[in-house]
């Protein structure tokens, strides 16, 4: 269904701690995954991507797990770092030949020294 | 290359009245859409437009429109505003169908 952001969960994790982030997507059939990060008074910022053809994709300290079997996403954050405190937004595609993402509720990420 | 610019960052007005809120993409982009963010709802689709035409549409009242030009610029239109309607409004450019979207910085509506 739509993106419903009524409870925000927080994860609180210390600095040097790796986090993990974990998001479930409604559709099927939707075909591409985004990671995005909000930090207050910005908008979203493009994390890491991955199709649904793939099960996990790594960038640089951020890695993305695909389950769509139990329509699972996951985003794991190494050596977590005081600048990494944001909103973490998994989005799912449609697909359908339209970009037309569904977002997740949203998880606050606290990294505390 | 420039990131997507929204303008103007912030807007207060009344109920009743309209609003247009403009969105510069990303040089070569075409697709454009449109998200509105509240602490209630979090981000929903509003409409998405690709070479001028309108692709897509979400789950919002016909107050709400947008249109796109020839050079893939966008604006949204709010008519007869709600108390309701304050929120971050986002814009977001593609290059393409299942491309990367990078989102600007948004425009906050405050209706009062």
């Amino acid at each position: 269904g739509e993106s419903v952001g009524l409870h925000l969960p927080t994860l609180s994790v210390q600095e040097g701690d790796n986090s993990i982030i974990n998001c479930a997507y409604s559709n099927s059939a939707s075909d591409y995954f985004i990671w995005y990060k909000q930090e207050s008074g910005k908008g979203p910022q493009f994390i890491i991507d991955i199709r649904s053809n793939m099960d996990k994709r790594q960038g640089q300290r951020v890695t993305v797990l695909l389950n769509k079997t139990v329509k699972h996403l996951s985003l794991q954050i190494a050596a977590t770092q005081p600048g990494d405190s944001a909103v973490y937004f998994c989005a799912e595609n449609l697909g359908g030949g339209y970009n037309k993402l569904i977002f997740g509720a949203g998880t606050r990420l606290a990294v505390h020294p | 290359k420039a990131g997507v610019t929204q303008t103007p960052r912030y807007l207060i007005k009344t109920r009743g009245q309209q609003v247009t809120l403009s969105c510069s993409p990303i040089s070569g982009h075409r697709s454009v859409s449109w998200y509105q963010q509240t602490p209630g709802q979090g981000l929903q689709f509003l409409f998405e437009y690709f070479s001028e035409t309108q692709r897509n549409k979400g789950n919002f009242p016909g107050r709400f429109s947008g249109r796109q030009f020839s050079n893939s610029r966008s604006e949204m239109n709010v008519s007869t505003l709600e108390l309701g309607d304050s929120a971050l409004y986002l814009c977001a450019s593609s290059s393409g169908v299942g491309e990367k979207l990078f989102f600007g910085s948004g425009t906050q509506l405050s209706v009062l």
